[in-house]
């Protein structure tokens, strides 16, 4: 069974800081691995979306890679603001299974301090 | 605008009174599914639909109920709610290729007293 982890469970940073978060999957037979941003008690944006077949995909201040056959992938922010203060949650699509369904991660709650 | 949109986004509701969450999404995507968040579980499907009229369980199925008789429409019944189904609740559709983004409701917060 797909089990996905996220490291540090929380991360407390000053405003400028490049900060790095961490995911990482058992089962390497995925579609795709996706980040979402969670805000307190809201729903989930996506951020960025990484087809198996694919290294890294960018936006704006974000970056995300993937290293499939060490089932891991990472989620780079640079220059934090304030505003990035959420929760970050990354997500693999399996292969297997009819079900479709994201194994999510239990999240990486960031605080960026001004 | 592409969006998934789940009413309500707050409800309180007593023991055993049915409801019924409903989502909605614009995208024409066959697939969609239900999720509930609880602290220190994570995310976890509920029921999910690959297009119309067709319906399976997830991972934690009991107590819920859904339909999918329209497309766009994936409502999910709650025929007896009770306290342990307090959570909140995510609605998410995608196309039904299992390499497509993934787009979600921004969610059902749920009490039941």
């Amino acid at each position: 069974k797909q089990e996905v982890t996220q490291i540090p469970a929380a991360l407390s940073v000053p405003e400028g800081e490049n900060l790095v978060l961490n995911c990482s999957f058992t089962d390497s037979a995925i579609y795709n691995l996706q980040w979402f941003r969670q805000d307190p008690g809201k729903g989930l944006t996506s951020l960025l979306l990484i087809q198996s077949s694919q290294r890294e995909q960018t936006s704006g201040r974000l970056n995300a890679s993937l290293d499939k056959s060490s089932g891991r992938s990472t989620l780079y922010i640079a220059a934090s603001q304030p505003g990035d203060s959420a929760t970050y949650l990354c997500a693999v699509r399996p292969r297997s299974g009819s079900a479709r369904q994201l194994t999510f991660g239990s999240g990486t709650q960031l605080t960026v301090l001004p | 605008e592409a969006q998934v949109t789940q009413n309500p986004r707050y409800l309180i509701t007593v023991t055993g009174k049915k409801l019924t969450v409903t989502c909605s999404q614009n995208m024409n995507h066959e697939y969609m599914s239900w999720y509930r968040q609880d602290p220190g579980l994570g995310l976890r499907q509920i029921y999910y639909s690959m297009n119309v009229e067709v319906t399976d369980k997830g991972d934690v199925p009991e107590g819920y109920k859904v339909s999918r008789k329209e497309k766009r429409n994936f409502p999910l019944i709650l025929e007896s709610p009770s306290p342990n189904q307090t959570s909140l609740y995510f609605c998410a559709s995608s196309f039904h290729r299992g390499d497509t983004e993934a787009f979600f409701g921004q969610g059902t917060r749920l009490t039941v007293v």
